[in-house]
């Protein structure tokens, strides 16, 4: 167990729907990083917050966006979903801005 | 063509051989080396995370970085059934915190 939590587990949703994932980064961590895992894709870095901030954007979309609160959780919010967003998204949390990366358990999101 | 290439396997071996899983990259300006290990439908698991050229050891677990050829290694001793699982190498620059995936290898050790 990373220490990283991650919910919901499983999300089954249709298409042009909106769905919000959520992640608790370790505890004392205070940077978190959104991945996508896809079959044809594999493991792409999304964004990463640090201490509420947003710290590197990767090859997100402008259909996603991402906030993380003075708690330190963050929240993933999928817009208009499509069918090619279908995939895993995992949540990973650092002490530090630059880091060992930890990955927490990950949100399956089906669209139908 | 990928910045991160790794055999996708599955790399099949007996229980107690040697494994070895490689990843070859272009970007020569990665600094920060990682090996993953993550089981079906679980989270990337951290196995190894090296800086620059050189070895580093942890128990069953070593870990190769060759920056002149641009290829990084991941050694496994005395394989068990346990290790079978998919095999992520990951990189990032110097001062990045982006991380860059290899598409990883399917690892089977047969009892």
């Amino acid at each position: 167990d990373s220490g990283v939590t991650q919910t919901p587990k499983h999300l089954i949703t249709a298409t042009g729907q909106r769905v919000t994932l959520r992640c608790s980064p370790r505890s004392g961590d205070l940077s978190v990083y959104w991945y996508q895992q896809s079959l044809d894709q594999g493991l792409q870095f999304l964004i990463q917050y640090y201490n509420g901030e947003e710290r590197a954007k990767g090859n997100i979309l402008e259909r996603f966006s991402a906030q993380q609160f003075p708690d330190l959780h963050s929240e993933l919010n999928l817009s208009s979903l499509e069918l090619g967003d279908s995939a895993l998204y995992f949540c990973a949390s650092s002490s530090r801005p630059v880091d060992e990366q930890y990955f927490g358990p990950g949100t399956r999101l089906t669209v139908t | 063509q990928k910045e991160v290439e790794q055999d996708p396997g599955p790399l099949s071996v007996p229980e107690g051989a040697i494994v070895s899983l490689n990843c070859t990259y272009s970007n020569s300006a990665f600094q920060y080396f990682m090996w993953y290990r993550q089981y079906s439908r679980k989270g990337p698991e951290l196995l190894m995370y090296t800086y620059s050229s050189g070895n580093k050891e942890d128990g069953r677990f070593t870990a190769q970085v060759d920056k002149s050829s641009k290829y990084i290694s991941l050694f496994i001793r005395d394989s068990q059934p346990s290790d079978s699982a998919t095999y992520l190498c990951a990189m990032t620059l110097a001062g990045g915190n982006m991380l860059t995936f290899g598409g990883g290898t399917r690892l089977m050790v047969k009892p």
